[in-house]
């Protein structure tokens, strides 16, 4: 049974700093894995999705990475920004189609 | 081309009144998913429907929860007789086709039971 875990559970940091969210799970057998930004009572927003073939994707000063035969990710998040503050999911597209959603990470960055 | 569309955005309903949640999916996508996201959880994957199928509902209760998505209008997940423990956010995200493609999710439905 696939399980997605998210470290930490939450984060503060001073704007600007450069910050790393951590992702697993369980199951290596995946099609994809997506990172999520969701503000506090707010819907979903994609901000990058990985095959299962790619190593990393990148958008802006996002940058996610993909090393599927440890069952890990990282979202690094460059010269961070108060509006960066939100909660981060990591969710996995398991071979059955379904995703997998990690608990997130609340994000505060500090002006 | 509009995203996912859900309405009602909140809903509130008393103990034991039905809630009806509705889906639009994106134009040309004949998948679409729900999902819950209980207060401190994460979301959970719920049921999977294709037009007039329901494909995979392993994630659904198996009581007072039903899903449907019909030939023509949006996909409708119901909640008989609800309870304070279904107060939660339901998300639905529609797909162009199953395996393999990404999933795009609506703002979601909060809903409270008083």
């Amino acid at each position: 049974k696939q399980e997605v875990t998210q470290i930490p559970a939450a984060l503060s940091v001073p704007e600007g700093e450069n910050l790393v969210l951590n992702c697993s799970f369980t199951d290596s057998a995946i099609y994809n894995l997506q990172w999520f930004r969701q503000d506090p009572g707010k819907g979903l927003t994609s901000l990058l999705l990985i095959q299962s073939s790619q190593r990393e994707q990148t958008s802006g000063r996002l940058n996610a990475s993909l090393d599927k035969s440890s069952g890990r990710s990282t979202l690094y998040i460059a010269a961070s920004q108060p509006g960066d503050s939100a909660t981060y999911l990591c969710a996995v597209m398991n071979r059955d189609d379904k995703i997998i959603f990690g608990k997130g990470t609340r994000l505060h960055i500090l002006p | 081309n509009a995203g996912v569309m859900q309405n009602p955005r909140h809903l509130v309903r008393r103990r034991g009144q039905e809630a009806r949640l509705r889906c639009s999916p994106m134009k040309g996508h004949s998948h679409v998913y729900w999902y819950r996201q209980l207060p401190e959880e994460g979301l959970k994957f719920m049921v999977y429907l294709q037009k007039e199928n329901i494909i995979d509902e392993s994630g659904m209760p198996k009581e007072r929860f039903s899903a449907e998505f019909p030939k023509e209008g949006p996909s409708i997940l119901r909640i008989q007789q609800v309870v304070r423990g279904d107060s939660a956010a339901y998300f639905c995200a529609s797909s162009p086709q199953g395996i393999n493609n990404e999933q795009f999710f609506g703002p979601g439905t909060r809903l409270t039971v008083l």
